[in-house]
């Protein structure tokens, strides 16, 4: 079955400008989060839906983050007014929430952002 | 505060040696413990878990890891290194009354394996 994909691969874009990035996840999985990760450095989570509603979105840095998932499936984190600082891997996972499964995140190959 | 710690950013080791990478933990309940594998450009790859049980558990690629509760540590082990296994692997943890299913993450460690 496929796996959790995420588009695009790479991005560049220049400072000031607004950037979507989407995820796809495992189908059937209600779970879904996103991370960002810098080089040499562990995800930082960025905020989590079950379903179509964020339940947590403590991780996202400010409000030029936002974040959607209108029917529960693919996702889009979407960037405004970017900075130099926004760049980074922005990774996707998602999970079946089962208590067999014990809650294990199947992660995407992420999008390579980069702000010029 | 929950937080996972590795404390070797690198590990290096001879090919067929056994390895070993640490990760020890702080939660406020029992925890969930999980281990990731990353590859260059690639995204992090499930290896194994703990739930609840068998305090070693055995994952994908010959990888084990023992749950250790009186140390709260969850090290990483494989009997004999592959050049292959040469990655970034992160340990994560959930404290399982933590309903938002967010994991806390170690910083990472690098292994190399040299053939």
């Amino acid at each position: 079955g496929a796996g959790v994909s995420q588009t695009p691969s790479n991005k560049v874009t220049e400072k000031g400008k607004y950037v979507e990035l989407r995820c796809d996840p495992i189908s059937g999985h209600t779970a879904l989060y996103w991370y960002r990760q810098s080089l040499g450095q562990g995800p930082e989570f960025l905020i989590y839906f079950q379903g179509t509603g964020a339940a947590d979105d403590s991780g996202l840095p400010n409000d030029r983050f936002f974040a959607v998932r209108p029917e529960g499936s693919v996702s889009t984190l979407k960037i405004q007014r970017t900075e130099r600082g926004d760049s980074a891997v922005y990774l996707c996972a998602s999970s079946s929430v089962g208590a067999a499964q014990g809650y294990e995140q199947y992660f995407g190959p992420g999008t390579r952002l980069t702000v010029t | 505060a929950q937080s996972v710690a590795q404390p070797e950013d690198q590990v290096n080791v001879a090919e067929g040696n056994p390895l070993t990478v640490k990760c020890t933990y702080s939660v406020s309940g029992n925890p969930y413990l999980f281990w990731y594998v990353q590859y260059p450009n690639r995204g992090l790859q499930f290896l194994l878990k703990y739930i609840t049980g068998d305090n070693l558990v055995k994952g994908s690629y010959g990888f084990e890891a023992e749950f250790n509760k009186s140390q709260t540590s969850f090290h990483l082990k494989k009997p004999s290194a592959l050049v292959s296994d040469s990655a970034l692997y992160f340990c994560a943890v959930r404290d399982i009354r933590d309903s938002n299913y967010q994991l806390i993450w170690g910083a990472g460690t690098k292994l190399i394996i040299k053939p």
